[in-house]
């Protein structure tokens, strides 16, 4: 099985801080994504990688920066932490051209105090 | 902007019965299409994909696609409470190079037992 891995469950940072989330997957894949999750609002796109050291905005890319340094980890890095980014963020990988779909981390539970 | 649109529900129905959850999106192009599940705190699990026009079945689960009505539906025979979570559909982009898959906002279920 493809296992996506999200380095921390639940995490309470404070404001100001700087926040990496990582992200490693171990079946090869070609792309991986940050998507945050809030109620009502759905997931949306961050920024996504279609391959090493290539990176591309999504919907919602501001306060946010992401490294892809190897092919199977993706980090997101909030540059200064803010209460608005309290959030679920999960990371998804997916081989080739994306018609298998994703396959989803467990996610991280953010909470900025 | 793509959209795939879903109710939110809460769609309720007894145990044993039939839960039928539809999807419509608005990216013509489409060819590929998800159905992911996804329990409260958790991340979503990939359910079910389907690429052609009809039905296509596994267990409990039949998923309809309609390109030319731009629907896709999913059929859950003989629910469970376990099936009870919120149901996402997902449709891949179109487009040279977008690997990415548009979310709906799910729709939640609830099985009363």
């Amino acid at each position: 099985d493809v296992k996506v891995t999200q380095s921390s469950r639940y995490l309470v940072k404070r404001t100001g801080e700087k926040v990496f989330l990582e992200c490693v997957q171990d079946m090869d894949h070609e792309n991986m994504f940050w998507y945050r999750q809030d109620p009502g609002l759905g997931l949306r796109l961050i920024y996504f990688s279609y391959d090493v050291k290539m990176k591309e905005k999504g919907d919602i890319p501001e306060g946010y920066s992401v490294s892809r340094e190897k092919k199977e980890r993706f980090s997101l890095i909030l540059e200064s932490a803010s209460t608005n980014q309290t959030s679920m963020y999960l990371c998804a990988s997916s081989p080739g051209q994306g018609t298998r779909g994703y396959t989803f981390g467990s996610g991280t539970r953010l909470t900025v105090v | 902007q793509k959209e795939v649109e879903q109710n939110s529900g809460p769609l309720s129905v007894p145990e044993g019965a039939i839960a039928s959850l539809n999807c419509t999106y608005s990216d013509r192009g489409s060819q590929s299409f998800f159905w992911y599940r996804q329990y409260s705190g958790k991340s979503p699990e990939l359910i079910m994909f389907i690429y052609s026009n009809g039905d296509k079945e596994d267990g409990r689960f039949t998923a309809q696609l309609n390109k030319a009505s731009q629907y896709v539906s999913l059929l859950i025979r003989d629910s469970q409470p376990s099936d009870s979570a919120t149901y996402l559909c997902a449709v891949k982009e179109s487009g040279a190079g977008s690997y990415q898959l548009t979310f709906g906002k799910g729709t939640k279920l609830s099985v009363i037992p």
